[in-house]
């Protein structure tokens, strides 16, 4: 089975600043999907980046990248220059292609806050 | 535009009573979710729906039932709520295949009492 780690609870940033935030994985599968999610307060789940696990450049979008290394199963969100809005949770999740309805799975969630 | 939507928000129940919770969508989406998240914790897969084929996930307790009758619509029924059931429970909804985004409801609060 697929797991995913979190290993930071909690991540604060100055507002303008960089935060990295980590995320491990564990798969026996070599073609799968990886999935940084934010869950702001009081609202919904929304997606922030995806990453083709046969993809070797890194995903971008705006301010968000991520840092993917497939030898290492590793795949960091990094946030530049900090938005007080970039305050939430933020989930890694995995989704395999064979897994039946390619179902996502989710780390345990690091907490973003950001400082002004 | 609310694309999924979760009703209630807030759900109060008595231990023991059977609830039902709601998901309704706009997306014409054919696979849907059902999570349950505790407090801080990864949202954690209780079962899905592709079309009508019903997945329920090995761990999900028999005290947990679905229902889908259309697209559009799912809901998620406790039969006998526990205190423990006392969670977040998200929907969410995407096309069938690895790379689709799903799109997640507000979300039901259930507080057990």
């Amino acid at each position: 089975a697929q797991t995913v780690t979190q290993s930071q609870p909690e991540m604060s940033v100055q507002e303008a600043e960089t935060v990295t935030l980590s995320c491990t994985y564990d798969t026996s599968e070599s073609d799968y999907y990886l999935f940084w999610y934010k869950q702001p307060p009081s609202r919904q789940m929304i997606l922030v980046i995806r990453q083709e696990a046969y993809k070797q450049q890194n995903a971008t979008e705006n301010r968000f990248s991520v840092n993917f290394q497939k030898a290492a199963k590793s795949f960091s969100l990094k946030i530049s220059d900090s938005q007080l809005g970039d305050a939430a949770m933020y989930f890694c999740a995995y989704k395999g292609i064979k897994a039946a309805g390619n179902k996502l799975t989710f780390g345990g969630g690091t907490r973003v806050l950001v400082k002004p | 535009d609310a694309m999924v939507i979760q009703n209630p928000r807030y759900q109060v129940t008595q231990f023991g009573k059977p609830v039902t919770l709601s998901c309704s969508q706009t997306l014409n989406h054919n696979v849907m979710y059902w999570y349950q998240q505790k407090s801080s914790q990864a949202p954690k897969l209780l079962f899905h729906y592709y079309d009508k084929d019903f997945n329920n996930e090995a761990d999900t307790p028999d005290n947990f039932q679905s229902r889908r009758p259309n697209t559009s619509f799912c809901f998620l029924d406790i039969r006998s709520p526990g205190l423990g059931d006392a969670a977040m429970y998200l929907c969410a909804t995407s096309r069938q295949g690895p790379i689709t985004e799903a799109f997640f409801g507000q979300g039901t609060r259930l507080t057990v009492v």
